[in-house]
């Protein structure tokens, strides 16, 4: 069965990166995209952006272009998205999910928490 | 960017009742529009691809129709575990994806 399992929570200080882990398992990876969706609390959703696993192509939404990095290991299944420069509005719940338009499949959620 | 604007914000409805939800695009996204339902702590699960088309293992209560820039959701007969809160996306832009605000389904 499909499984996208993400890294824990992570608490970072104001100006620090922070790396989110999404290892599949249950389909070819390199089949199918990784979209990365994040919920800061009681908001809505919000697209981040998406990788080709396939080729490695990226698109980001444009309030977070210079500030975000998605990358994939084919080796490991596993995407990773970076985000750097946090600011206390980055905190929220980080998705990653199967697909670039419908998303099909999706991790936990990995909970980002950006305080002083 | 493509807006998506939900309506209403928030349906009281009761077990049994029909519920009708509300998508609209700022602009024609044909018919590359998703439902997302949420449950508190819990990731989004797909319901409606495409406008119309059910995902896999979606109960056939949930039925979606529209295309251009106004889409419905539509629960025929609601059951306890779809109290929730329900997105739409758009894919047609597939370089700027959106979602709307969310419209949450809760019991009357």
């Amino acid at each position: 069965q499909v499984q996208l399992v993400q890294s824990g929570a992570e608490v970072k200080k104001p100006g620090a990166s922070v790396k989110v882990s999404c290892k599949a398992s249950g389909y070819t990876f390199t089949s199918y995209g990784i979209s990365w969706v994040r919920q800061a609390p009681g908001q809505g959703l919000e697209w981040m952006g998406w990788i080709s696993a396939y080729n490695g192509n990226t698109n980001y939404a444009q309030k977070l272009q210079g500030r975000v990095t998605m990358t994939t290991d084919t080796s490991t299944s596993t995407a990773y998205m970076e985000l750097r420069s946090l600011r206390s509005d980055d905190t929220a719940v980080y998705y990653c999910a199967r697909g670039i338009g419908p998303l099909d499949y999706w991790g936990q959620g990995t909970l980002v928490t950006v305080s002083s | 960017e493509i807006v998506l604007t939900q309506s209403p914000a928030t349906l009281s409805l009761s077990p049994g009742e029909r519920a009708t939800l509300s998508c609209r695009a700022s602009q024609s996204v044909s018919s590359y529009l998703a439902w997302y339902q949420q449950k508190p702590g819990q990731a989004p699960r797909l319901l409606i691809y495409d406008a119309s088309n059910r995902a896999t293992g979606i109960p056939a209560r949930f039925s979606g129709s529209g295309s251009g820039t106004d889409f419905t959701l539509t629960i025929s007969s609601l059951e306890p575990e779809d109290f929730a809160v329900y997105y739409c996306q758009q894919r047609s832009n597939w370089r700027r994806l959106t979602f709307g605000g969310g419209t949450k389904v809760e019991i009357k």
